[in-house]
């Protein structure tokens, strides 16, 4: 079936250390992949995709990988400031236009 | 530009009692979008349309109804109300190229 599964839950880090959230997804014909930032009572909003043309893509602190043959793609975020704390969510597109969510990761970066 | 709006914010229902969520975007997109977060469960898609007039059901459309009659707007139905579906509703939208959805603010919507 459709399904994206995202790991940690929760994730505490040092402010100055890295964050890595990793997400996987159930159908090999998907092709875009986005993450998404949602700070508490807050909308979500897209931070950065990565389409499956492409391995790595980079935005200043923040980079996704992805492994199409593993049917897996990471966020990884460099450098983590106290504002980078919120909730983050990796989706999969399923047929066009339609995205499937993972369940969200809890970043915490402490001072 | 307003962008994607919902009405209402708030809202409190008992148990068996009906209403409509309204969501409407001025961006003149094509694909409108009906999801519901709870916690620890991420955002699961409700209902969704790929052009006015149409819908089609998501990953947990049960309880729901969904309307597509103007292209800028995407009406969410509860029939009968249960405790279960309280929940924060987000609609979102994105058009032809862009693949970005643009989520409104969301609708928390508490059935006692």
């Amino acid at each position: 079936g459709e399904n994206v599964e995202q790991h940690p839950s929760t994730l505490s880090v040092q402010e100055g250390d890295s964050a890595v959230i990793k997400c996987t997804y159930s159908d090999s014909a998907s092709n875009y992949f986005p993450w998404y930032k949602q700070e508490l009572g807050k909308r979500p909003q897209l931070i950065i995709d990565i389409r499956s043309n492409v391995g790595e893509k980079k935005d200043q602190r923040i980079a996704v990988t992805l492994n199409k043959t593993a049917k897996h793609f990471s966020l990884h975020i460099t450098e983590t400031q106290p504002e980078d704390s919120a909730v983050y969510f990796c989706a999969a597109d399923f047929s066009s236009y339609k995205l499937i969510f993972g369940s969200g990761t809890r970043l915490l970066v402490r001072p | 530009n307003a962008g994607v709006t919902q009405t209402p914010k708030f809202r409190v229902l008992k148990t068996g009692q009906s209403m409509t969520l309204l969501c409407a975007q001025d961006m003149n997109h094509e694909y409108m979008y009906w999801y519901r977060q709870d916690p620890g469960m991420g955002l699961r898609l409700i209902h969704y349309s790929v052009g006015e007039g149409t819908t089609a059901k998501g990953e947990v459309p049960d309880g729901y109804n969904v309307s597509r009659l103007k292209k800028q707007n995407f009406l969410l139905g509860l029939e009968s109300a249960a405790p279960s579906q309280t929940s924060v509703y987000f609609c979102a939208s994105t058009t032809t190229g862009i693949n970005e959805q643009f989520f409104g603010p969301g609708t928390r919507l508490t059935v006692l």
